[in-house]
C-alpha cells in the first residue's frame, strides 16, 4: 500500500532552523515534493527531489533517502513569513502525487 | 514559472443551486489537470484527473454526477458542482501539468465556496 506521515505541528523560533520530516511507503516512486500553504492559499511549490541527497535552495533545502523513505525539509534563518503548512507529497508510478496531511509551522518572535 | 488562473476566486451561493469553477493554463498546454478539495485543517484531497479530450477519473468516493469536469482544450478545465449543498462548502484548487516539466504540478490560486 501507500502511506505518507509528517507531523501536525511544529513551533521555532524566529532566526532559528527547522527540520520537517516526511516518510513515506510506496512500490512506484517518481520523486518527493514539498508545497509551502499560507491559510486560505492554494499550495506553492517549494522543491523536488528525485535522487537521494540536499538540494538546496536559498533559506530552505531538501533532503531524499529512496532506501529509507524518508526526507526532510529544512528550512534556516527563519522568518515571521515562514508560518504556514508545509505538505510534503510523493509521486507514485502513475504520475499521481500522494498528499501528506502538511505540518503546520509556528513561528514565534 | 508556469502559470495556473482559477476563477472565480470565491463565490457564495444558495443551496441547489449550481457553480461552475474555470481554471487554466495561461503559459503551457496541460496535458492533465487535477481538482482538488480542502476542508478547513486539512489536506488537499483529490477530486479527479483529467486529460484533454477525455473524460475524466474520480477518486472513490466522489460523485461524478454532482462534480462534473470537463477538459475540452490544452489550456480550460471547469468543475460545475450540481445541486450544491452546504457541505459542499470548501476551497476547491485545480493544478495542472505540463511544458517542459512533466513531474510538477502546478497549482491555481484556489476557489472558495460557500453554500448557504
Amino acid at each position: 500500500g501507500q502511506n505518507i506521515d509528517q507531523p501536525t505541528e511544529m513551533t521555532a523560533t524566529e532566526g532559528a532552523i527547522v527540520q520537517i520530516n516526511c516518510t513515506y511507503q510506496t512500490s512506484g516512486f517518481n520523486g518527493l515534493f514539498w508545497y509551502q500553504q499560507h491559510a486560505g492559499e492554494a499550495p506553492t511549490f517549494l522543491s523536488y527531489n528525485v535522487l537521494d541527497g540536499l538540494e538546496e535552495k536559498g533559506r530552505f533545502s531538501s533532503f531524499l533517502s529512496r532506501s529509507k523513505g524518508y526526507s526532510y525539509l529544512l528550512l534556516k534563518e527563519l522568518q515571521m513569513k515562514d508560518s504556514a503548512s508545509y505538505l510534503c507529497a510523493f509521486m507514485d508510478s502513475n504520475y499521481q502525487l500522494i498528499w501528506g496531511a502538511g505540518t503546520k509551522l509556528i513561528i514565534k518572535p | 514559472g508556469a502559470v495556473v488562473s482559477q476563477h472565480p476566486s470565491w463565490v457564495i451561493c444558495k443551496s441547489g443551486t449550481s457553480v461552475k469553477i474555470e481554471c487554466r493554463s495561461l503559459d503551457f498546454q496541460a496535458t492533465t489537470m487535477f481538482w482538488y478539495r480542502q476542508f478547513p485543517k486539512q489536506s488537499l484531497m483529490l477530486m479527479a484527473t483529467s486529460n484533454e479530450g477525455s473524460k475524466a477519473t474520480y477518486e472513490q468516493g466522489v460523485e461524478k454526477d454532482k462534480f462534473l469536469i470537463n477538459h475540452a482544450s490544452l489550456t480550460l478545465s471547469t468543475l460545475t458542482v450540481t445541486s450544491a449543498h452546504p457541505e459542499d462548502s470548501s476551497f476547491y484548487i485545480c493544478s495542472a501539468r505540463g511544458g517542459l516539466d512533466y513531474n510538477e504540478q502546478f497549482f491555481g490560486p484556489g476557489t472558495r465556496l460557500t453554500v448557504l
